[in-house]
């Protein structure tokens, strides 16, 4: 079955850039969505299909995709950036919605 | 953007009902697919169930199947998630969510995305 898979954790320093990576077969041809959650909060949009941001989401954050892997990339990260993020596809064939394991994202 | 609302979480016991609400203002839901996606305590986000906009076609995941149904009253903006047999693994909150539909484009991918995404409502099945 169709699956995606994320790193576990990252981190990054302050006002640096980190990528983060999610896997999977259906990222051929279907452009992954990012979200971001907090703890305690819903998940929140942050960048979908090519590389599209939602209003009010800052343009640090942008998304990618190549082959089978797509990436959100936080450039210059900030104290608040840390947090959870999922990437989100679907398997075309079926309409199956598939989330990734999720990577925790550490600010130092 | 709009609005998502859910409601009718609590502690039930195995094996038990529960049904969740989840009410829609400021966006078009009679033409908007829903899902319900749900998280367990420290875990990740996991599909529950998808309703076409008009109700004609459903779909769940194989852990719910057959025990969970999903249901809309596009007159009251309200999307349902009956929960029936009950089991301790269903502990989770859960989150009403809109599908936007496909696009497509001219690289011949396709894109979708949830959103808005309602608070999430606990639902905490122990004996």
């Amino acid at each position: 079955s169709s699956e995606l898979t994320q790193d576990p954790a990252v981190s990054v320093a302050l006002g640096q850039t980190v990528r983060i990576t999610c896997q999977g077969d259906t990222l051929r041809s279907f452009y992954a969505a990012w979200y971001q959650q907090k703890p305690g909060q819903a998940p929140v949009l942050v960048t979908y299909g090519k590389n599209n941001r939602p209003s009010g989401i800052p343009d640090r954050f942008s998304g990618s995709t190549s082959g089978n892997t797509a990436s959100l990339t936080i450039t210059g990260a900030q104290a608040e950036d840390e947090a959870d993020y999922y990437c989100y596809s679907r398997d075309t064939t079926n309409n199956h919605v598939l989330f990734g394991g999720g990577t925790k994202v550490t600010v130092l | 953007q709009g609005r998502l609302v859910e409601s009718g979480g609590g502690v039930v016991r195995p094996g038990t009902s529960l049904r969740l609400s989840c009410v829609a203002s400021g966006l078009t839901f009679s033409s908007s697919g829903m899902h319900w996606v749900r998280q367990a305590p420290g875990k990740g986000l996991e599909w529950v169930a998808i309703l076409w906009f008009d109700g004609s076609t459903e779909d769940y995941a194989d852990s719910v199947k057959g025990r969970f149904t999903v249901s809309r009253d596009n007159s009251k903006n309200t999307l349902y998630l009956h929960m029936s047999s009950l089991r301790v693994e269903d502990t989770a909150v859960y989150y009403c969510a809109r599908d936007t539909g496909y696009y497509y484009d001219s690289a011949g991918y396709s894109y979708n995305w949830f959103d808005p995404w309602g608070q999430g409502s606990l639902v905490t099945v122990s004996s």
